[in-house]
């Protein structure tokens, strides 16, 4: 099983920062890493797919980087409405596994 | 459009069982893999398997081997996930995530989530 180890557990910034959330893997999975967002009550959103991939709709402030076992997800000039928690899942092996969780609050 | 609209919330005992179902709408039930996902107050996310509605195959977690049963009815589009042997430990939201085309795994769709309680 790939262990997804996710950092820094939590966030706080202020409006117009640039974020950076980290996600390293125990085994290579090339690039099959994405990236979600989930807000209180609600179910994740996948913001970023295998490759480094933008969903459709996704604000270009929200990036990712990264291949084999290191990877950067950013976000840039974060705004009010990007707070909530950002999970890492690699989909290269079964089974699926998602990082723990970068909570972010906005000061 | 894709929607995935799940049961409702549900209170168990302990040492039974429970069946929660997805119904799909806005896309070919049969051509996509359905996945669940398990996650518990305060925590993470937990991948538990998925199924192929076009054929019925499966695959687990083996951590849920013996717990999750995933199903799919064609006729309603419609996915089940029965538990087993409840403990408090299986109290979670559980989502149902439609797959990806081709042979990536990442989730573009979910439920809106079944919270599940386990208590006498």
């Amino acid at each position: 099983e790939t262990t997804v180890t996710q950092s820094p557990a939590s966030l706080s910034m202020a409006v117009g920062e640039k974020v950076s959330i980290s996600c390293k893997t125990s085994t290579d999975i090339d690039d099959d890493m994405n990236w979600y967002q989930q807000k209180s009550g609600e179910a994740p959103k996948l913001l970023i797919s295998e490759g480094n991939t933008l969903r459709p709709g996704v604000p270009s402030r929200f990036s990712s980087s990264g291949y084999g076992t290191d990877f950067v997800f950013t976000i840039n000039n974060v705004l009010l409405g990007d707070e909530g928690i950002y999970y890492c899942q690699q989909s290269d092996n079964v089974p699926y596994t998602f990082g723990a969780g970068t909570k972010l609050e906005l000061k | 459009q894709v929607q995935l609209q799940q049961s409702g919330a549900e209170l168990v005992k302990p040492g039974s069982s429970v069946k929660i179902s997805c119904k799909a709408s806005g896309y070919t039930f049969t051509s996509y893999d359905m996945h669940w996902i398990k996650q518990q107050p305060g925590n993470g996310l937990e991948w538990i398997g998925w199924i192929y509605p076009g054929n019925g195959n499966t695959k687990y977690n083996q951590k849920f081997n013996g717990k999750a049963t995933l199903t799919a009815d064609k006729s309603s589009s419609t996915a089940y996930m029965q538990l087993s042997s409840l403990t408090s430990e299986d109290s979670a939201v559980y989502f149902c995530a439609r797959g990806a085309p081709g042979y990536e795994d990442w989730f573009a769709y979910w439920g809106q989530g079944t919270l599940v309680t386990v208590s006498s």
